[in-house]
């Protein structure tokens, strides 16, 4: 079945530049999905970062669009998340998951298991 | 500030049935699907309904799906307690060129 795993560091300090990389099994990163990163501060609710197709197509939220790189790396099956100048109120679990659906369908499934950031000095 | 809107919190006793409402806008729930998610307690969330109605593989059909206008509705029938979660509504949100969630209903099976 198709999996997903995150990775990167677990803390980092204010200002700094946080890397995750999403590791892709059980299908090719280059089928017709988009790849997307969610995140989830402590105690609150579920936050869409942004999406990325193996073309190098990408959207992002608004919110953090100045702030978010994610790209694609077809040989390695995997994609990535960029978010820069973060701060305290970028602490969350950070997940990947595919996209689902198309037009004016759109899912998660499935999603990685999430990867906790700190952000602390 | 969510861009969809859900209830805080839901309970209901087991065997019982429960609604969880999320409300949006045209831009999002009026003119695209609705997907629901499951979130046990200390797990990623789970994908319970897709395209407003349909549920993927392995959920059981106490769990359903609906949408009217600008606002879609989670039904879970004959309630148990390992139904406990956060429940949360999402889509695509046209104007924001984004996906989008409700804040999540905590549901409590008393």
């Amino acid at each position: 079945q198709v999996q997903l795993q995150e990775s990167g560091p677990g803390l980092l300090k204010p200002s700094g530049t946080l890397s995750l990389t999403c590791a892709v099994s059980g299908d090719s990163i280059s089928s017709s999905n988009w790849w997307t990163w969610i995140r989830q501060p402590p105690g609150k609710g579920l936050e869409c970062i942004g999406e990325i197709y193996h073309s190098g197509s990408t959207n992002y939220n608004p919110s953090l669009k100045s702030r978010v790189t994610i790209s694609v790396d077809k040989s390695k099956n995997q994609f990535s998340l960029r978010l820069s100048s973060v701060t305290a109120a970028d602490t969350a679990v950070y997940y990947c998951a595919r996209v689902g659906g198309g037009s004016s369908s759109y899912w998660f499934d499935p999603w990685g298991q999430g990867t906790l950031v700190t952000v602390s000095s | 500030q969510s861009v969809l809107t859900q209830p805080p919190s839901v309970s209901a006793a087991p065997g019982q049935k429960v609604t969880i409402s999320c409300s949006g806008s045209s831009s999002n729930i009026g003119n695209n699907y609705v997907s629901w998610y499951q979130q046990l307690p200390g797990t990623a969330p789970k994908l319970l309904i897709y395209e407003t109605n349909t549920r993927p593989s392995g959920i059981p059909d106490r769990f359903s799906g609906s949408k009217s206008g600008t606002s879609a509705t989670l039904g879970i029938t004959g309630l148990q307690t390992g139904d406990e979660a956060d429940y949360y509504c999402g889509t695509w949100d046209s104007s924001l060129s984004a996906g989008v969630f409700g804040g999540g209903t905590k549901l409590t099976v008393l």
